[in-house]
């Protein structure tokens, strides 16, 4: 089946550095992928949409500049949370619609970022 | 305003009950996702629905476009099942989301 692994599962960092997140889809071409945000027993929120080879469109109330997203390719997606503070301590979640067939989402398995 | 409704919010379940998870919704879809996710956070993908109804093992899931609902059947549920499942359906473009508050399944022996 379709696997996206997403790395790192866990980071800790000082409040003011960027952490990047990855997104890869390894067995299919994703041409569209989700990132997405969960506050401890909350559900998800989606945050913005990677189009690959174009800007990502992001969700009322998400900071462009703030959460960088990049898909330069079919199987690579990265959020970038910049300048990070406490308040942006969360679970980042990624997932990829496999090609055109829109069948399915895949999910990659989180990355929890804490800021110190 | 809520897109989309799920209900219950909470559920535990002796094992081998049979469950209902509910999930209406307000906008126009696509498709609609049953998502099942872990504690640890792992979240899979168990159904997509556009009509009618699916069945994967234990899992059922239903839609009805017209009456904007869906809905979630585990059959002799097991404490394997415990997990929070969330309803997600898929705006009419494509990639839009939308996502239920979740159902947080306990299912005890």
């Amino acid at each position: 089946g379709a696997v996206v692994s997403q790395h790192p599962s866990r980071v800790i960092c000082k409040s003011g550095t960027s952490v990047k997140i990855e997104c890869r889809s390894l067995d299919f071409q994703a041409t569209t992928m989700f990132w997405y945000r969960q506050f401890p027993k909350q559900s998800l929120m989606l945050m913005a949409t990677s189009n690959e080879g174009s800007k990502a469109t992001y969700e009322q109330g998400v900071e462009k500049d703030k959460f960088l997203i990049n898909h330069a390719s079919l199987t690579l997606s990265t959020l970038t949370v910049t300048s990070a503070h406490p308040e942006d301590s969360s679970f980042y979640i990624c997932s990829a619609l496999k090609g055109d067939t829109n069948e399915k989402l895949f999910f990659g398995s989180g990355t929890q970022l804490s800021v110190l | 305003k809520n897109e989309v409704e799920q209900s219950p919010q909470n559920l535990t379940a002796q094992e081998g009950e049979f469950i209902t998870i509910n999930c209406s919704y307000s906008v126009g879809i696509s498709a609609l996702h049953w998502l099942q996710q872990h504690p640890g956070g792992g979240i899979v993908s168990l159904f997509m629905l556009s009509s009618g109804k699916k069945k994967h093992g234990r899992l059922i899931a239903t839609i009805n476009i017209q009456e904007k609902h869906s809905s979630l059947h585990i059959t002799a549920s097991h404490p394997r099942d415990s997990a929070v499942y969330i309803c997600a359906p898929q705006g009419g473009t494509g990639n839009q989301f939308y996502f239920g508050t979740g159902t947080s399944l306990t299912v005890i022996p």
